[in-house]
Order: structure tokens, then C-alpha cells, then sequence
């Protein structure tokens, strides 16, 4: 079965400079998660999409934007990079979200970002 | 939504029954009981969820007290593979799922 698709798998960064993760959810769902994990941490929500709104919003900076795409994919573009948003991120996806029930997420295997 | 309690980390032979327990005494009755798991550095991974009667899938049982304020979830086999972070999570039905401090089990052969 497809699943949550993440790319790159790897970035290197520099201090100063943006990256952009993208995130391609499994075909038919509707809503996408992103979270962030530090190193020895618990994921972190960031922010959440239904139907290209954003419907959920955590501890995401103001360096970071996201969006939901028209064809479901999102991305998440970070400015500004500082050596602390080196993480792994993860995407999550689910059918049903907004209002409706929405049984569980499903996980990516995530991007590395490494900010030098 | 309601926070969770879990033990920080746990042992089990391999082949033998893993019981994580959890603890959510301010939980609401509309709020659902959900466990993930996180194989290192994996994406989590959904285990199972319920309201208030038992639940079984082919991951897992999950045994949840008639108040509703403690769970226990149930790998009945044990294996290897099976080490993780578990996480217990209180959550409405439609919100974002919060991670807190899960439970880290090691399966030992």
C-alpha cells in the first residue's frame, strides 16, 4: 500500500539559509501534519492542513510557513535556519480531519535537516 | 485534551506479554484513548484506539478501566522487534495529536 512520502530523506544546511521539505500524502487523504523532533525528544506538532486550509496550528517559528497543495501535497519552508531547527521532521497524513473523525495518522519516514 | 502518565521506560522478555500501562485520570467522555509507537527514528506508527470497551487488532490489545482513567495496552507476543517508544495519547476525536513522555519498552531476548 503507498504511504506518506517524504523528500528529501537528507539536508544540509547552512545558518542563515531556507529549506524547503515536501511532503506527498497517501492518495485520498485529505489532511497533513507536521512535526518536529529534536534529538532525545518527543515529536512536536507544527502545524496541520484540511483541504489546502490550515486547520491546527502549534509551536511553529514565524521563520517557518507551510501550505497544502491543490493536489493534496504540502510543503514546509523554513527561512532563516538556526543550528536548534536541526531535527528529523515528519509529515502525517489522514482521511477526515476538520470536523470529521479521523481514526489515525499516518507517519513518514521523515526528513533529517542539518543546519551547520 | 487530557494528559497522560507513563511509566518512563519498561522491560520484557521476548515471547512474552508487554502490558504498558497508562494513566489519564482527567480524561473526558468524549476524548478517545490512542497509542502510537516510534521505532527509533522511524515515523510513529498507529497501534489502536478506543472510547470505553476493550479493543483487539492484530498489533495489539488495549484494556481500558471502567472509569476511564487508566488503560493498559497489550502486546501478547513480545518480539525483538517490538522495542520502541510507546505512547499513550488522550485526544477529541478530529484534533492534533500531542506527543508527551511515552514509555520506552525493551524486549529482551
Amino acid at each position: 500500500a503507498a504511504g506518506v512520502i517524504q523528500s528529501p530523506r537528507h539536508l544540509i544546511k547552512e545558518k542563515r539559509e531556507t529549506a524547503t521539505l515536501k511532503c506527498y500524502p497517501i492518495p485520498r487523504h485529505d489532511t497533513v501534519y507536521w512535526y518536529q523532533q529534536g534529538p532525545g525528544q518527543d515529536p512536536q506538532f507544527l502545524i496541520s492542513f484540511y483541504e489546502k486550509m490550515q486547520s491546527d496550528k502549534g509551536s511553529i517559528p514565524d521563520r517557518f510557513s507551510a501550505q497544502q497543495f491543490s493536489d493534496y501535497h504540502s510543503e514546509l519552508n523554513m527561512s532563516s535556519l538556526e543550528l536548534g531547527d536541526s531535527a528529523l521532521y515528519f509529515c502525517a497524513s489522514s482521511l477526515g480531519a476538520g470536523g470529521g473523525p479521523v481514526e489515525k495518522l499516518f507517519f513518514g519516514s521523515g526528513t533529517q535537516l542539518s543546519v551547520l | 485534551d487530557a494528559k497522560t502518565t507513563q511509566p518512563t521506560s519498561m522491560d520484557c522478555a521476548e515471547g512474552r506479554a508487554a502490558n504498558l500501562p497508562c494513566n489519564h485520570s482527567t480524561i473526558s467522555g468524549n476524548e478517545y484513548v490512542y497509542w502510537y509507537r516510534q521505532i527509533h527514528s522511524q515515523g510513529p506508527q498507529y497501534i489502536i484506539h478506543g472510547l470505553k470497551n476493550n479493543e483487539t487488532n492484530e498489533m495489539a490489545s488495549l484494556i481500558i478501566t471502567e472509569d476511564r482513567k487508566s488503560s493498559t495496552l497489550i502486546l501478547p507476543h513480545a518480539t525483538l522487534r517490538d522495542t520502541a517508544v510507546y505512547y499513550c495519547i488522550v485526544r477529541l476525536y478530529g484534533n492534533k495529536l500531542v506527543f508527551g513522555a511515552g514509555t520506552i519498552l525493551r524486549v529482551k531476548s
